[in-house]
C-alpha cells in the first residue's frame, strides 16, 4: 500500500514566493526523504530526516517532521523558475532488526513556479 | 561522469516481445534497485540486489527477472511484454541496504504496443 501521500497534489507559485509541500504516512518510520524529479528525468535526493530529528535545512530548503501527526512538510523559500518539479517524499519503515531499503514513494506534488 | 546510467532511454516494442534494460553504477555502492514509476508517477520498488544478492523482490510477475553479474550492474529482463507494462522504469542504487540516499538513473521509457 502507497505510505507517503503528499499535498497538494499540484502548486503553482509566482517566482520569490515559498512553497510549501506536506506529506503524510501511515506506520513506523526510521527516516523520511525528500526526492526532487524534473520533467524527464530520474530523481534526485533532497534531503533526509532521521525519526529523532523534527527539523532540517538545506539551503533554502526546510524540512519539518511531526511523528505524532506522522507527516513532514518541505518548505522552498524564496522560489525560482528553476525550482518546477515534482517532490515526493519516501519514507524508510521502522521494521526492526536490518531494514533493508525499501522506501515507499508517495505520488508527489507537482510544482510549478512562475517567472 | 554519470553515477547511475540505464540503457535504452527510450524503448518501443510490440506485446509478446522480450526487452533487457542496462544499468550500472559507478558509485561503488553495495546496492541497487529497480523502480517502476506508472503514467501517474507512482514509483514502487520492484527488486533490490546487496552484493549481488536478491533482498528485495515485490510482487511482480514472473516475466520480470533481474540479473545482477556483479555489484556494478543490475540488468531487467522482461519476457512477454504486455501493454500494462508500458511505464518508466528506473534503476538506482545506494552505498548500502540501509535506506538511505538513493541514487537514480535517468530511466527508461518502456512503451509496448
Amino acid at each position: 500500500s502507497q505510505q507517503g501521500e503528499e499535498d497538494p497534489q499540484a502548486l503553482s507559485i509566482q517566482e520569490g514566493e515559498n512553497a510549501t509541500m506536506n506529506c503524510s504516512y501511515k506506520t513506523s518510520i526510521n527516516n523520511l526523504q525528500w526526492y526532487r524529479q524534473n520533467s524527464g528525468r530520474g530523481l534526485v535526493h533532497l534531503i533526509l530526516i532521521r525519526s529523532n530529528e523534527r527539523e532540517k535545512h538545506s539551503g533554502r530548503l526546510r524540512v519539518t517532521l511531526d511523528t505524532s501527526k506522522k507527516s513532514s512538510s518541505l518548505l522552498i523559500t524564496a522560489s525560482r523558475a528553476a525550482d518546477t518539479a515534482s517532490y515526493f517524499c519516501a519514507t524508510l519503515p521502522n521494521a526492526g532488526g536490518t531494514s533493508y531499503g525499501k522506501l515507499t514513494f508517495g505520488q508527489g506534488t507537482i510544482l510549478t513556479v512562475h517567472p | 561522469d554519470t553515477a547511475v546510467s540505464q540503457t535504452p532511454k527510450y524503448l518501443v516494442t510490440q506485446m509478446g516481445n522480450d526487452k533487457s534494460i542496462k544499468c550500472e553504477q559507478n558509485l561503488g555502492h553495495d546496492t541497487m534497485y529497480w523502480y517502476k514509476q506508472d503514467s501517474k508517477k507512482f514509483l514502487k520498488i520492484m527488486f533490490s540486489y546487496n552484493n549481488k544478492e536478491l533482498i528485495i523482490n515485490e510482487t511482480v510477475p514472473n516475466r520480470f527477472s533481474p540479473k545482477s553479474p556483479d555489484k556494478a550492474h543490475l540488468n531487467l529482463h522482461i519476457n512477454s511484454l504486455e501493454l500494462g507494462d508500458s511505464a518508466v522504469y528506473f534503476c538506482a542504487s545506494s552505498q548500502t541496504a540501509s535506506g538511505n540516499t538513493i541514487y537514480f538513473g535517468e530511466g527508461s521509457w518502456l512503451t509496448v504496443v
